[in-house]
């Protein structure tokens, strides 16, 4: 079976550019999960989706960041203007259900704002 | 606030040198507690979910258990191909909004042959 697949697995670009991070979840999932790994802060929650509706974004760290669900198979997490600070790892992960069901990750997309 | 704590920050471990590693954690709510190992440029990895204190979970040379404040992750022998970092999260229990986890930092781990 095929896991969560995030693209592109690495974007460089400037800062004030537009930057656009795709997931797509394993088919059945219903809840999809966008976190950001930097060496400072670790692994962390940005927002996550319950059958494409947002159900929690208060970390998403400011109005630049904004994430959607179009469909129970696609997601995007989007940065405009992007930052220098903004540069880390960024996670899209899926799962079945909650509390026993754990969240299968993706391999990333290694972000780096110039 | 909720918060995990885990420790060491690294380990260096010879082959076949059993240890443990440490994660504390303080919550509202304990919904689950999982153990994740990830490799270089890679995600996370789930390996355990646990709910309750005294449950335990064992797969080839890992084990974990749980009690009310901190949960271990025992590696017994350990051999090169078990060497990544070992991440802690928790899921908390409370009304609406609780479903995405709250990580520790991790505990990178090395095994030397």
């Amino acid at each position: 079976d095929a896991g969560v697949i995030q693209s592109p697995r690495h974007e460089v670009t400037e800062m004030g550019q537009e930057v656009t991070l795709r997931c797509k979840p394993i088919s059945g999932h219903d809840y999809l999960f966008w976190y950001r790994q930097t060496m400072m802060r670790g692994l962390e929650l940005l927002i996550y989706f319950n059958n494409n509706v947002p159900i929690d974004d208060s970390g998403m760290p400011e109005d630049r960041f904004s994430a959607k669900m179009p469909n129970a198979s696609f997601s995007t997490l989007k940065i405009q203007p992007s930052e220098p600070r903004d540069s880390a790892v960024y996670f899209c992960a899926s799962s079945p259900g909650t509390g026993e069901q754990p969240q299968h990750f993706g391999d990333g997309t290694r972000l780096s704002i110039l | 606030e909720d918060q995990v704590t885990q420790s060491p920050e690294a380990l260096r471990l010879q082959e076949g040198e059993s240890s443990s590693l440490n994660c504390s954690y303080t919550v509202s709510g304990l919904r689950g507690l999982f153990w994740y190992r990830q490799d270089p440029g890679k995600g996370p990895e789930f390996l355990f979910t646990l709910y309750s204190a005294g449950e335990e979970k064992e797969k080839e040379r890992l084990k974990a258990t749980l009690t009310k404040k901190e949960s271990f992750l025992h590696i017994t022998a350990p051999k090169p191909e078990d060497s990544a970092t070992y991440l802690c999260a928790v899921q908390v229990a409370s009304g609406g909004g609780a479903d995405g986890l709250t990580f520790g930092k991790g505990t990178h781990l090395i095994i030397q042959p």
